[in-house]
């Protein structure tokens, strides 16, 4: 059983468009997070829930909305694609972001905006 | 404001060889240290962690890392490579106390390359 799943794993898609990530754990974790990795691998933090309550908003487009439906969900819509949007996208759960835990990763989400 | 520094953004080794990838960080409250590794089109697993108490931690597949306060640094080191520790990583810091999120400040990465 996958931990941390997220789909799909591979995105293509034209400018202008509005697509959905979805992701889900099973690890009955109380925070998740997703992550932006850029082609020079720069990984940064872009929105994160803890019991289906915000609590890390980055300074990212208001085009990107995350949707927590309960605590095993995440998923994050992206309205008007752009092509800086392109990059991988990860989903990952921890069991409380004030403990500390480590985060479990997704196998991420590869965006290509044409 | 917390940041991480990876020196060298790839390093290669020979098989067998000593592995030593550079992290330095800068916190201005108590921090918690991560190393975190990916392997081709997978996402990140953590190798281990710094929280409190003994400054030398050990992790997973060989790897341990140091906690020098007076260096600011968290250098990650295993005696002997192999060819599948070839990938991505992350060293990563979180904030402690009443400033604590959950959020990681990842460093840029390095990527490990051993040589037959």
């Amino acid at each position: 059983d996958t931990a941390v799943s997220q789909t799909p794993k591979y995105l293509v898609t034209q400018m202008g468009n509005d697509k959905s990530i979805k992701c889900e754990q099973n690890l009955g974790h109380d925070t998740m997070y997703w992550y932006k990795q850029d082609s020079k691998k720069f990984l940064k933090i872009m929105f994160s829930y803890n019991n289906k309550e915000l609590i890390i908003n980055e300074t990212v487009p208001n085009r990107f909305s995350p949707k927590s439906p309960d605590k095993a969900h995440l998923n994050l819509h992206i309205n008007s694609l752009e092509l800086g949007d392109s990059a991988v996208y990860f989903c990952a759960s921890s069991q409380n972001f004030a403990t500390n835990e480590k985060l479990f990763f997704g196998s991420g989400t590869q965006l290509s905006v044409l | 404001a917390q940041s991480v520094t990876q020196l060298g953004s790839h390093v290669s080794v020979s098989e067998g060889a000593l592995v030593l990838l550079r992290c330095n960080y800068s916190s201005s409250v108590p921090p918690y240290l991560f190393w975190y590794v990916q392997y081709p089109n997978q996402g990140l697993q953590l190798l281990l962690k710094y929280t409190t108490g003994a400054t030398l931690v050990k992790g997973i597949n060989g790897f341990e890392a140091e906690f020098k306060k007076s260096e600011t640094s968290f250098h990650l080191t295993k005696p002997s490579a192999h060819m599948s520790d070839a990938a991505e990583y992350f060293c990563a810091v979180s904030a402690t106390g009443s400033s604590n999120t959950g959020k990681l400040i990842f460093g840029q990465g390095t990527t490990l390359q051993v040589k037959p």
